[in-house]
């Protein structure tokens, strides 16, 4: 199976924008896909391939891709965006992987 | 709206199996797609494997070997089942569903620990 590399953290403060990156071999053949976790609590999904946000997700969050590397940007981050991120792919046979994880503090 | 429910014993012994259930309401089981995924205290997510409404299953390759899932349309559950475990199997457990490559919703987690 594949790996997906992410930055273990970004700081990023108020009203700035965040950027966290997600590498791997598979992305240019497979969708990613982004996971906020808050601390104690499940995981939810804020963008679907690649680019796509799930209806109730605000719209400052945003995803693109560009060869092995996807990026989840957050224009305009608030105090509630501090959290954990995780990128999450699939190989052709049917296989998730999820990135190593990235901690967004606001600063 | 869909909610994901998981049960099931809390710990486990060493080389014991390890059984979760997954109840589904406010929707079809049909359909979709079931996986299971699990996070030891403050580490990351790990993929365990995912389940058809058919009964067609993927499994994480390392842990193919001890996995086994399944599903009851009837009664709109899916099912973990670990064989073999040991410490590193102690996570907290999530069930979600998806339709293709992502988990749209989610479980609130149980914590399984495996000690004597």
């Amino acid at each position: 199976s594949f790996e997906l590399t992410q930055p273990p953290s970004v700081s990023v403060s108020p009203g700035q924008t965040a950027k966290i990156t997600c590498s791997g071999d598979a992305l240019p053949k497979q969708y990613a896909y982004w996971y906020q976790q808050k601390p104690g609590q499940a995981p939810v999904l804020v963008i679907l391939k690649d680019s796509e946000r799930p209806s109730g997700i605000p719209e400052r969050f945003s995803g693109s891709s560009s060869g092995t590397t996807v990026t989840l940007t957050i224009s305009g981050v608030q105090a509630e965006d501090e959290a954990d991120y995780y990128c999450q792919s699939a190989d052709s046979s049917g296989i998730f992987v999820f990135g190593t994880g990235t901690k967004v503090t606001v600063l | 709206q869909v909610q994901l429910q998981e049960s099931g014993p809390g710990l486990v012994k060493p080389s014991e199996t390890l059984s979760l259930t997954c109840s589904v309401s406010g929707d079809s089981i049909t359909g979709y797609y079931w996986s299971w995924i699990r996070q030891p205290a403050g580490k990351g997510l790990e993929w365990i494997g995912r389940i058809y409404s058919s009964g067609s299953s993927t499994y994480k390759p390392s842990l193919k070997s001890r996995v086994t899932m399944s599903v009851d349309t009837s009664k709109n559950q899916f099912y973990l089942k670990l064989i073999s475990v040991t410490a590193a199997d102690t996570a907290v457990y999530y069930c979600a569903r998806g339709l293709l490559g992502e988990l749209l919703n989610w479980g609130q987690g149980t914590v399984v620990t495996v000690n004597s």
